[in-house]
């Protein structure tokens, strides 16, 4: 069964930083190319970034309103994707889930909540 | 970035229903786009890939349809855990990107 299981959300301050994680089982995470995708309160799903497998590059691609800001990265030895954030602004409140798959995102985590406020 | 747009934004419709939702992408993106159901506090759940492929375990009565630029969800008969947002996202450029969404509501 493939599980991904995101934690590190929280409650943090415009400007400060937060680290999210995403820890997957279930298929060989190494080959998977893996996304972050979140939502706002009330509002629709926004995709944040991905990144390739590291057979196919390992690189990574970032949408515009958190590029600078935010970093993708992954440990394939723990099967882990990682979302370093940045500068974080009240705008960047949102549920934030990793996902992954093909011509479609099949599989997602269950979210982990970011609340940014002063 | 491709900018897809899903009309309506909102629809009521009872049981038995047969219920459309459209999705337009600002540029061509061939059969690259998918269709997931949300319900409210959990993730997301795709339905169709490549435009008109149903995922496994999927109901025959979502289908969907398009290419290029046009693209159709179509629930055959609406049933009672089909009342949900429904976003299409298109897979052929980076960045991705989602529509709307569509929220089916109850009559």
């Amino acid at each position: 069964e493939v599980l991904l299981v995101e934690s590190g959300g929280g409650l943090v301050k415009p400007g400060g930083s937060l680290r999210l994680s995403c820890a997957a089982s279930g298929f060989t995470f190494s080959n998977a190319w893996m996304s972050w995708v979140r939502q706002a309160p009330g509002k629709g799903l926004e995709w944040v970034g991905r990144i390739k497998s590291k057979n196919d590059g390992g690189t990574t691609d970032h949408a515009a309103p958190v590029r600078g800001r935010f970093t993708i990265s992954r440990d394939d030895s723990k099967n882990t994707l990682y979302l370093q954030m940045n500068s974080l602004k009240t705008e960047d409140t949102a549920v934030y889930y990793c996902t992954t798959g093909s011509s479609a995102f099949v599989y997602w985590g269950q979210g982990t909540r970011v609340t940014v406020s002063s | 970035a491709i900018q897809l747009t899903q009309s309506p934004s909102s629809l009521s419709a009872s049981v038995g229903d047969r219920v459309t939702i459209t999705c337009r992408a600002s540029q061509g993106i061939s059969s690259a786009l998918a269709w997931y159901q949300q319900k409210p506090g959990e993730a997301p759940k795709s339905l169709i890939y490549d435009a008109s492929t149903l995922e496994s375990g999927v109901p025959s009565r979502f289908s969907g349809s398009g290419s290029g630029t046009d693209f159709t969800l179509t629930i055959s008969s609406l049933q009672p855990e089909d009342f949900a947002t429904y976003y299409c996202q298109q897979f052929n450029s980076y960045p991705l990107t989602f529509g709307g969404g569509t929220k089916v509501e109850i009559k």
